[in-house]
């Protein structure tokens, strides 16, 4: 299993502002998704984080509102920018064991809970 | 357009009985069907899975069963402990698309001693 830490756990933020969730994975994974889980909805895929490239995004999200970075197998991040309140959502990074074919056996970390005034 | 759909967002069950929560999809590409449990305060944690070429895959005191005709798949818990308490995501991917998992509602399971 893998072990993932993300940071801040929880945040308010004011409308305009940007803000950047850090996640850490304790070992080498081969994919690394970023998940949002807003207020009473289930969890929708915004984007893969690409080890050295970009990130690739689902449909309605846009590289501008959620730039992603992940400069190396373990480590990602995630910014939500220009943040309104219908961006108050928990933010979750998730990972695949390495190996094998890709069945959906993800890791999650504990999320981020963002508020937005 | 709600791919999965989990229709009941709360169930209660007595400890020691069965719980069974269910879940509909509608995308007949789906390869791989999961079922994710969530804590208040936690991420999901990986529960059970089943492929598609499968109708039964048991870990446990927990069962999936998958039904590809009327595209329904139910969890069953047995016996039901106070532990089992969270949220139950239904979850679905393609081969080979596993991190691209398109998620149920969650339905709440409390279970009473």
């Amino acid at each position: 299993s893998a072990v993932i830490s993300q940071k801040p756990s929880r945040d308010i933020c004011q409308r305009g502002t940007s803000l950047t969730i850090q996640c850490q994975v304790d070992s080498q994974v081969t994919m690394m998704f970023w998940y949002r889980q807003q207020p009473g909805q289930s969890l929708t895929l915004i984007a893969t984080a690409n080890q050295g490239s970009e990130a690739t995004y689902e449909s309605g999200f846009v590289i501008d509102k959620f730039p992603i970075s992940r400069p190396n197998l373990t480590f990602s991040t995630l910014t939500v920018s220009n943040m309104s309140p219908e961006d108050s959502s928990i933010y979750l990074c998730s990972a695949e064991r390495a190996g094998g074919p890709s069945t959906g056996e993800l890791f999650f970390g504990e999320g981020s809970r963002l508020t937005v005034l | 357009d709600q791919q999965v759909k989990q229709n009941s967002p709360s169930l209660s069950v007595q400890e020691g009985r069965i719980s069974i929560l269910n879940c509909d999809y509608t995308n007949s590409m789906f390869d791989y069907f999961l079922w994710y449990k969530k804590y208040p305060a936690e991420g999901p944690t990986f529960l059970i899975s089943i492929s598609s070429i499968k109708d039964k895959n048991e870990d446990g005191r927990f069962t999936v069963f998958l039904n590809k005709s009327a595209k329904h798949l139910s969890l069953h818990i047995v016996p039901s402990q106070p532990g089992d308490s969270a949220v139950y995501f239904c979850a679905a991917s393609r081969y080979n698309q596993g991190g691209k998992l398109i998620f149920g509602q969650g339905t709440e399971l409390s279970v009473k001693p």
